[in-house]
């Protein structure tokens, strides 16, 4: 199984700060990664598939860079509602998630 | 768009549950469904998933024997059974519509609490 593993697991910045989250593959994935933004009681909302492509009605805001093993969420001028947990996930062989980034406003 | 998933479960050890998932909005009959879990506090889990069209399903290797999905296309409804119930199943269950390839779980149910209890 591919093992995925964000950086850091939580952070804390200020409104209209830029945020970066890191996620790492056990092996190559190409650009086969998704992101997903979970709020406390919701399920999973997707982001970014195809490690930088914005799904439809997502702010431009957030944005996904990588290929191969390393990845890149940006999150710039955040805004209070960003307020989340943040996962990537590889969908290069079968499925797997990382283990989250919790993202909380100053 | 939007998945709706039954309610919750409450079932004692070595019991089994079954989940549904009702597509509303569009047709699952293009996509695949996956089933991921997640316990409280804890990452998702994905356990496996079913190509609609043809009913072929692949699961996570934590997960091969105890669980089995289906899909009723008649009906828009995906269902995840899980047998012989154990306390570390306890979680919330949710289903996700993947309807590109690999373009990500883009529609997702609301969730089912399952608890495992004596």
């Amino acid at each position: 199984d591919i093992q995925m593993t964000q950086s850091p697991s939580s952070l804390s910045a200020f409104v209209g700060d830029r945020v970066t989250i890191t996620c790492r593959a056990s092996e190559s994935i190409s650009n086969y990664l998704s992101w997903y933004q979970q709020k406390p009681g919701e399920a999973p909302k997707l982001l970014i598939y195809s490690a930088s492509s914005l799904q439809s009605g997502v702010p431009s805001r957030f944005s996904g860079s990588g290929s191969g093993t390393v990845f890149t969420l940006a999150i710039s001028n955040l805004h209070p509602e960003d307020s989340a947990t943040y996962f990537c996930q590889q969908s290069y062989n079968t499925r797997s998630f990382g283990q989250g980034t919790k993202v909380e406003i100053k | 768009k939007q998945l709706v998933q039954s309610g919750p479960e409450v079932q004692g050890p070595g019991a089994s549950v079954r989940v549904s998932c009702r597509a509303s909005g569009f047709t699952i009959d293009y996509s695949a469904v996956h089933w991921v879990r997640q316990a409280r506090g804890q990452r998702l889990e994905w356990i496996g998933w079913i190509v609609v069209g043809s009913g072929y399903t692949k699961f996570a290797q934590k997960f091969q024997d105890r669980f089995i999905f289906s899909v009723d296309r008649s009906a828009g409804t995906a269902y995840m059974e899980l047998n012989n119930l154990r306390s570390d199943d306890t979680a919330v269950y949710y289903c996700a519509a993947e309807r590109g390839d690999s373009t990500g779980m883009d529609v997702w149910g609301q969730g089912t609490t399952v608890i495992v209890s004596s």
